[in-house]
């Protein structure tokens, strides 16, 4: 079965700064790669997804993933966060489509001012 | 933008008493889940419905659970006997059958408080 380690459970970083949330996946097999975004009270936003192709994929607001299958790796940056990046952040993985989805335990961003 | 809905937003009950939490799925997804969210900790899969019938069920989602989708519109989450350890935040999701989405679209959520 699949697994998804996010090992830093907040990350405070001041605005404009350049920022960096990892994620570790565990999977025999390929796999798909997301990241969500969930501001306080909300549901889960789509931020981007890996489904094959380039390695680099980008999303809203700014922020960029790149996946490493060596490394089994799909960390989430952005080089400039502003006080609104203010949320919690979501890896996930699915196998294959209609397959549930596996989250990570989450990151918590907070930008300071 | 089409988008998933849940009612309640909130729902207060006391502990034994039943409980369903409605989800209207974006129209054309195939694919229905719920996830639940216990406050401050992760996502957790519950179900997944595909084709009128559960494709994929984890250890929580136990006999006092259902789900059903009893209109074509309409996706459910009953829980029958509500226990303390059910309060969270119960998310409804789908996904779409075709072209290369895969990503699952979330509701907004309904948080249980079981008394």
């Amino acid at each position: 079965a699949q697994s998804v380690t996010q090992l830093d459970s907040q990350v405070p970083v001041f605005e404009e700064a350049p920022v960096e949330l990892r994620c570790n996946y565990s999977s025999s097999v390929s796999v798909y790669l997301f990241w969500y975004v969930q501001y306080p009270n909300q549901g889960l936003q789509l931020l981007l997804k890996y489904l094959s192709g380039s390695t680099l994929v980008k999303g809203i607001n700014g922020f960029e993933a790149e996946f490493n299958k060596s490394q089994t790796s799909f960390h989430l940056r952005k080089p400039s966060v502003h006080i609104s990046d203010t949320a919690e952040y979501f890896c996930a993985v699915t196998l294959t489509y209609g397959q549930n989805f596996v989250f990570g335990p989450g990151t918590r961003l907070s930008v300071l001012p | 933008e089409p988008e998933v809905t849940q009612t309640p937003s909130h729902q207060v009950t006391q502990m034994g008493q039943e409980v369903i939490l409605r989800c209207v799925p974006i129209s054309n997804h195939l694919y229905f889940y719920w996830y639940r969210q216990i406050l401050g900790q992760k996502v957790e899969f519950l179900v997944s419905f595909y084709n009128n019938e559960i494709s994929e069920k984890s250890e929580i989602f136990d006999d006092q659970f259902s789900v059903e989708r009893p209109d074509g519109s309409n996706f459910t989450l009953k829980i029958r006997s509500t226990k303390l350890e059910d309060s969270a935040m119960y998310f409804c999701a789908s996904s779409a059958p075709y072209g290369g989405a895969r990503e699952l679209f979330f509701g907004e959520g309904s948080r249980l408080t079981v008394l």
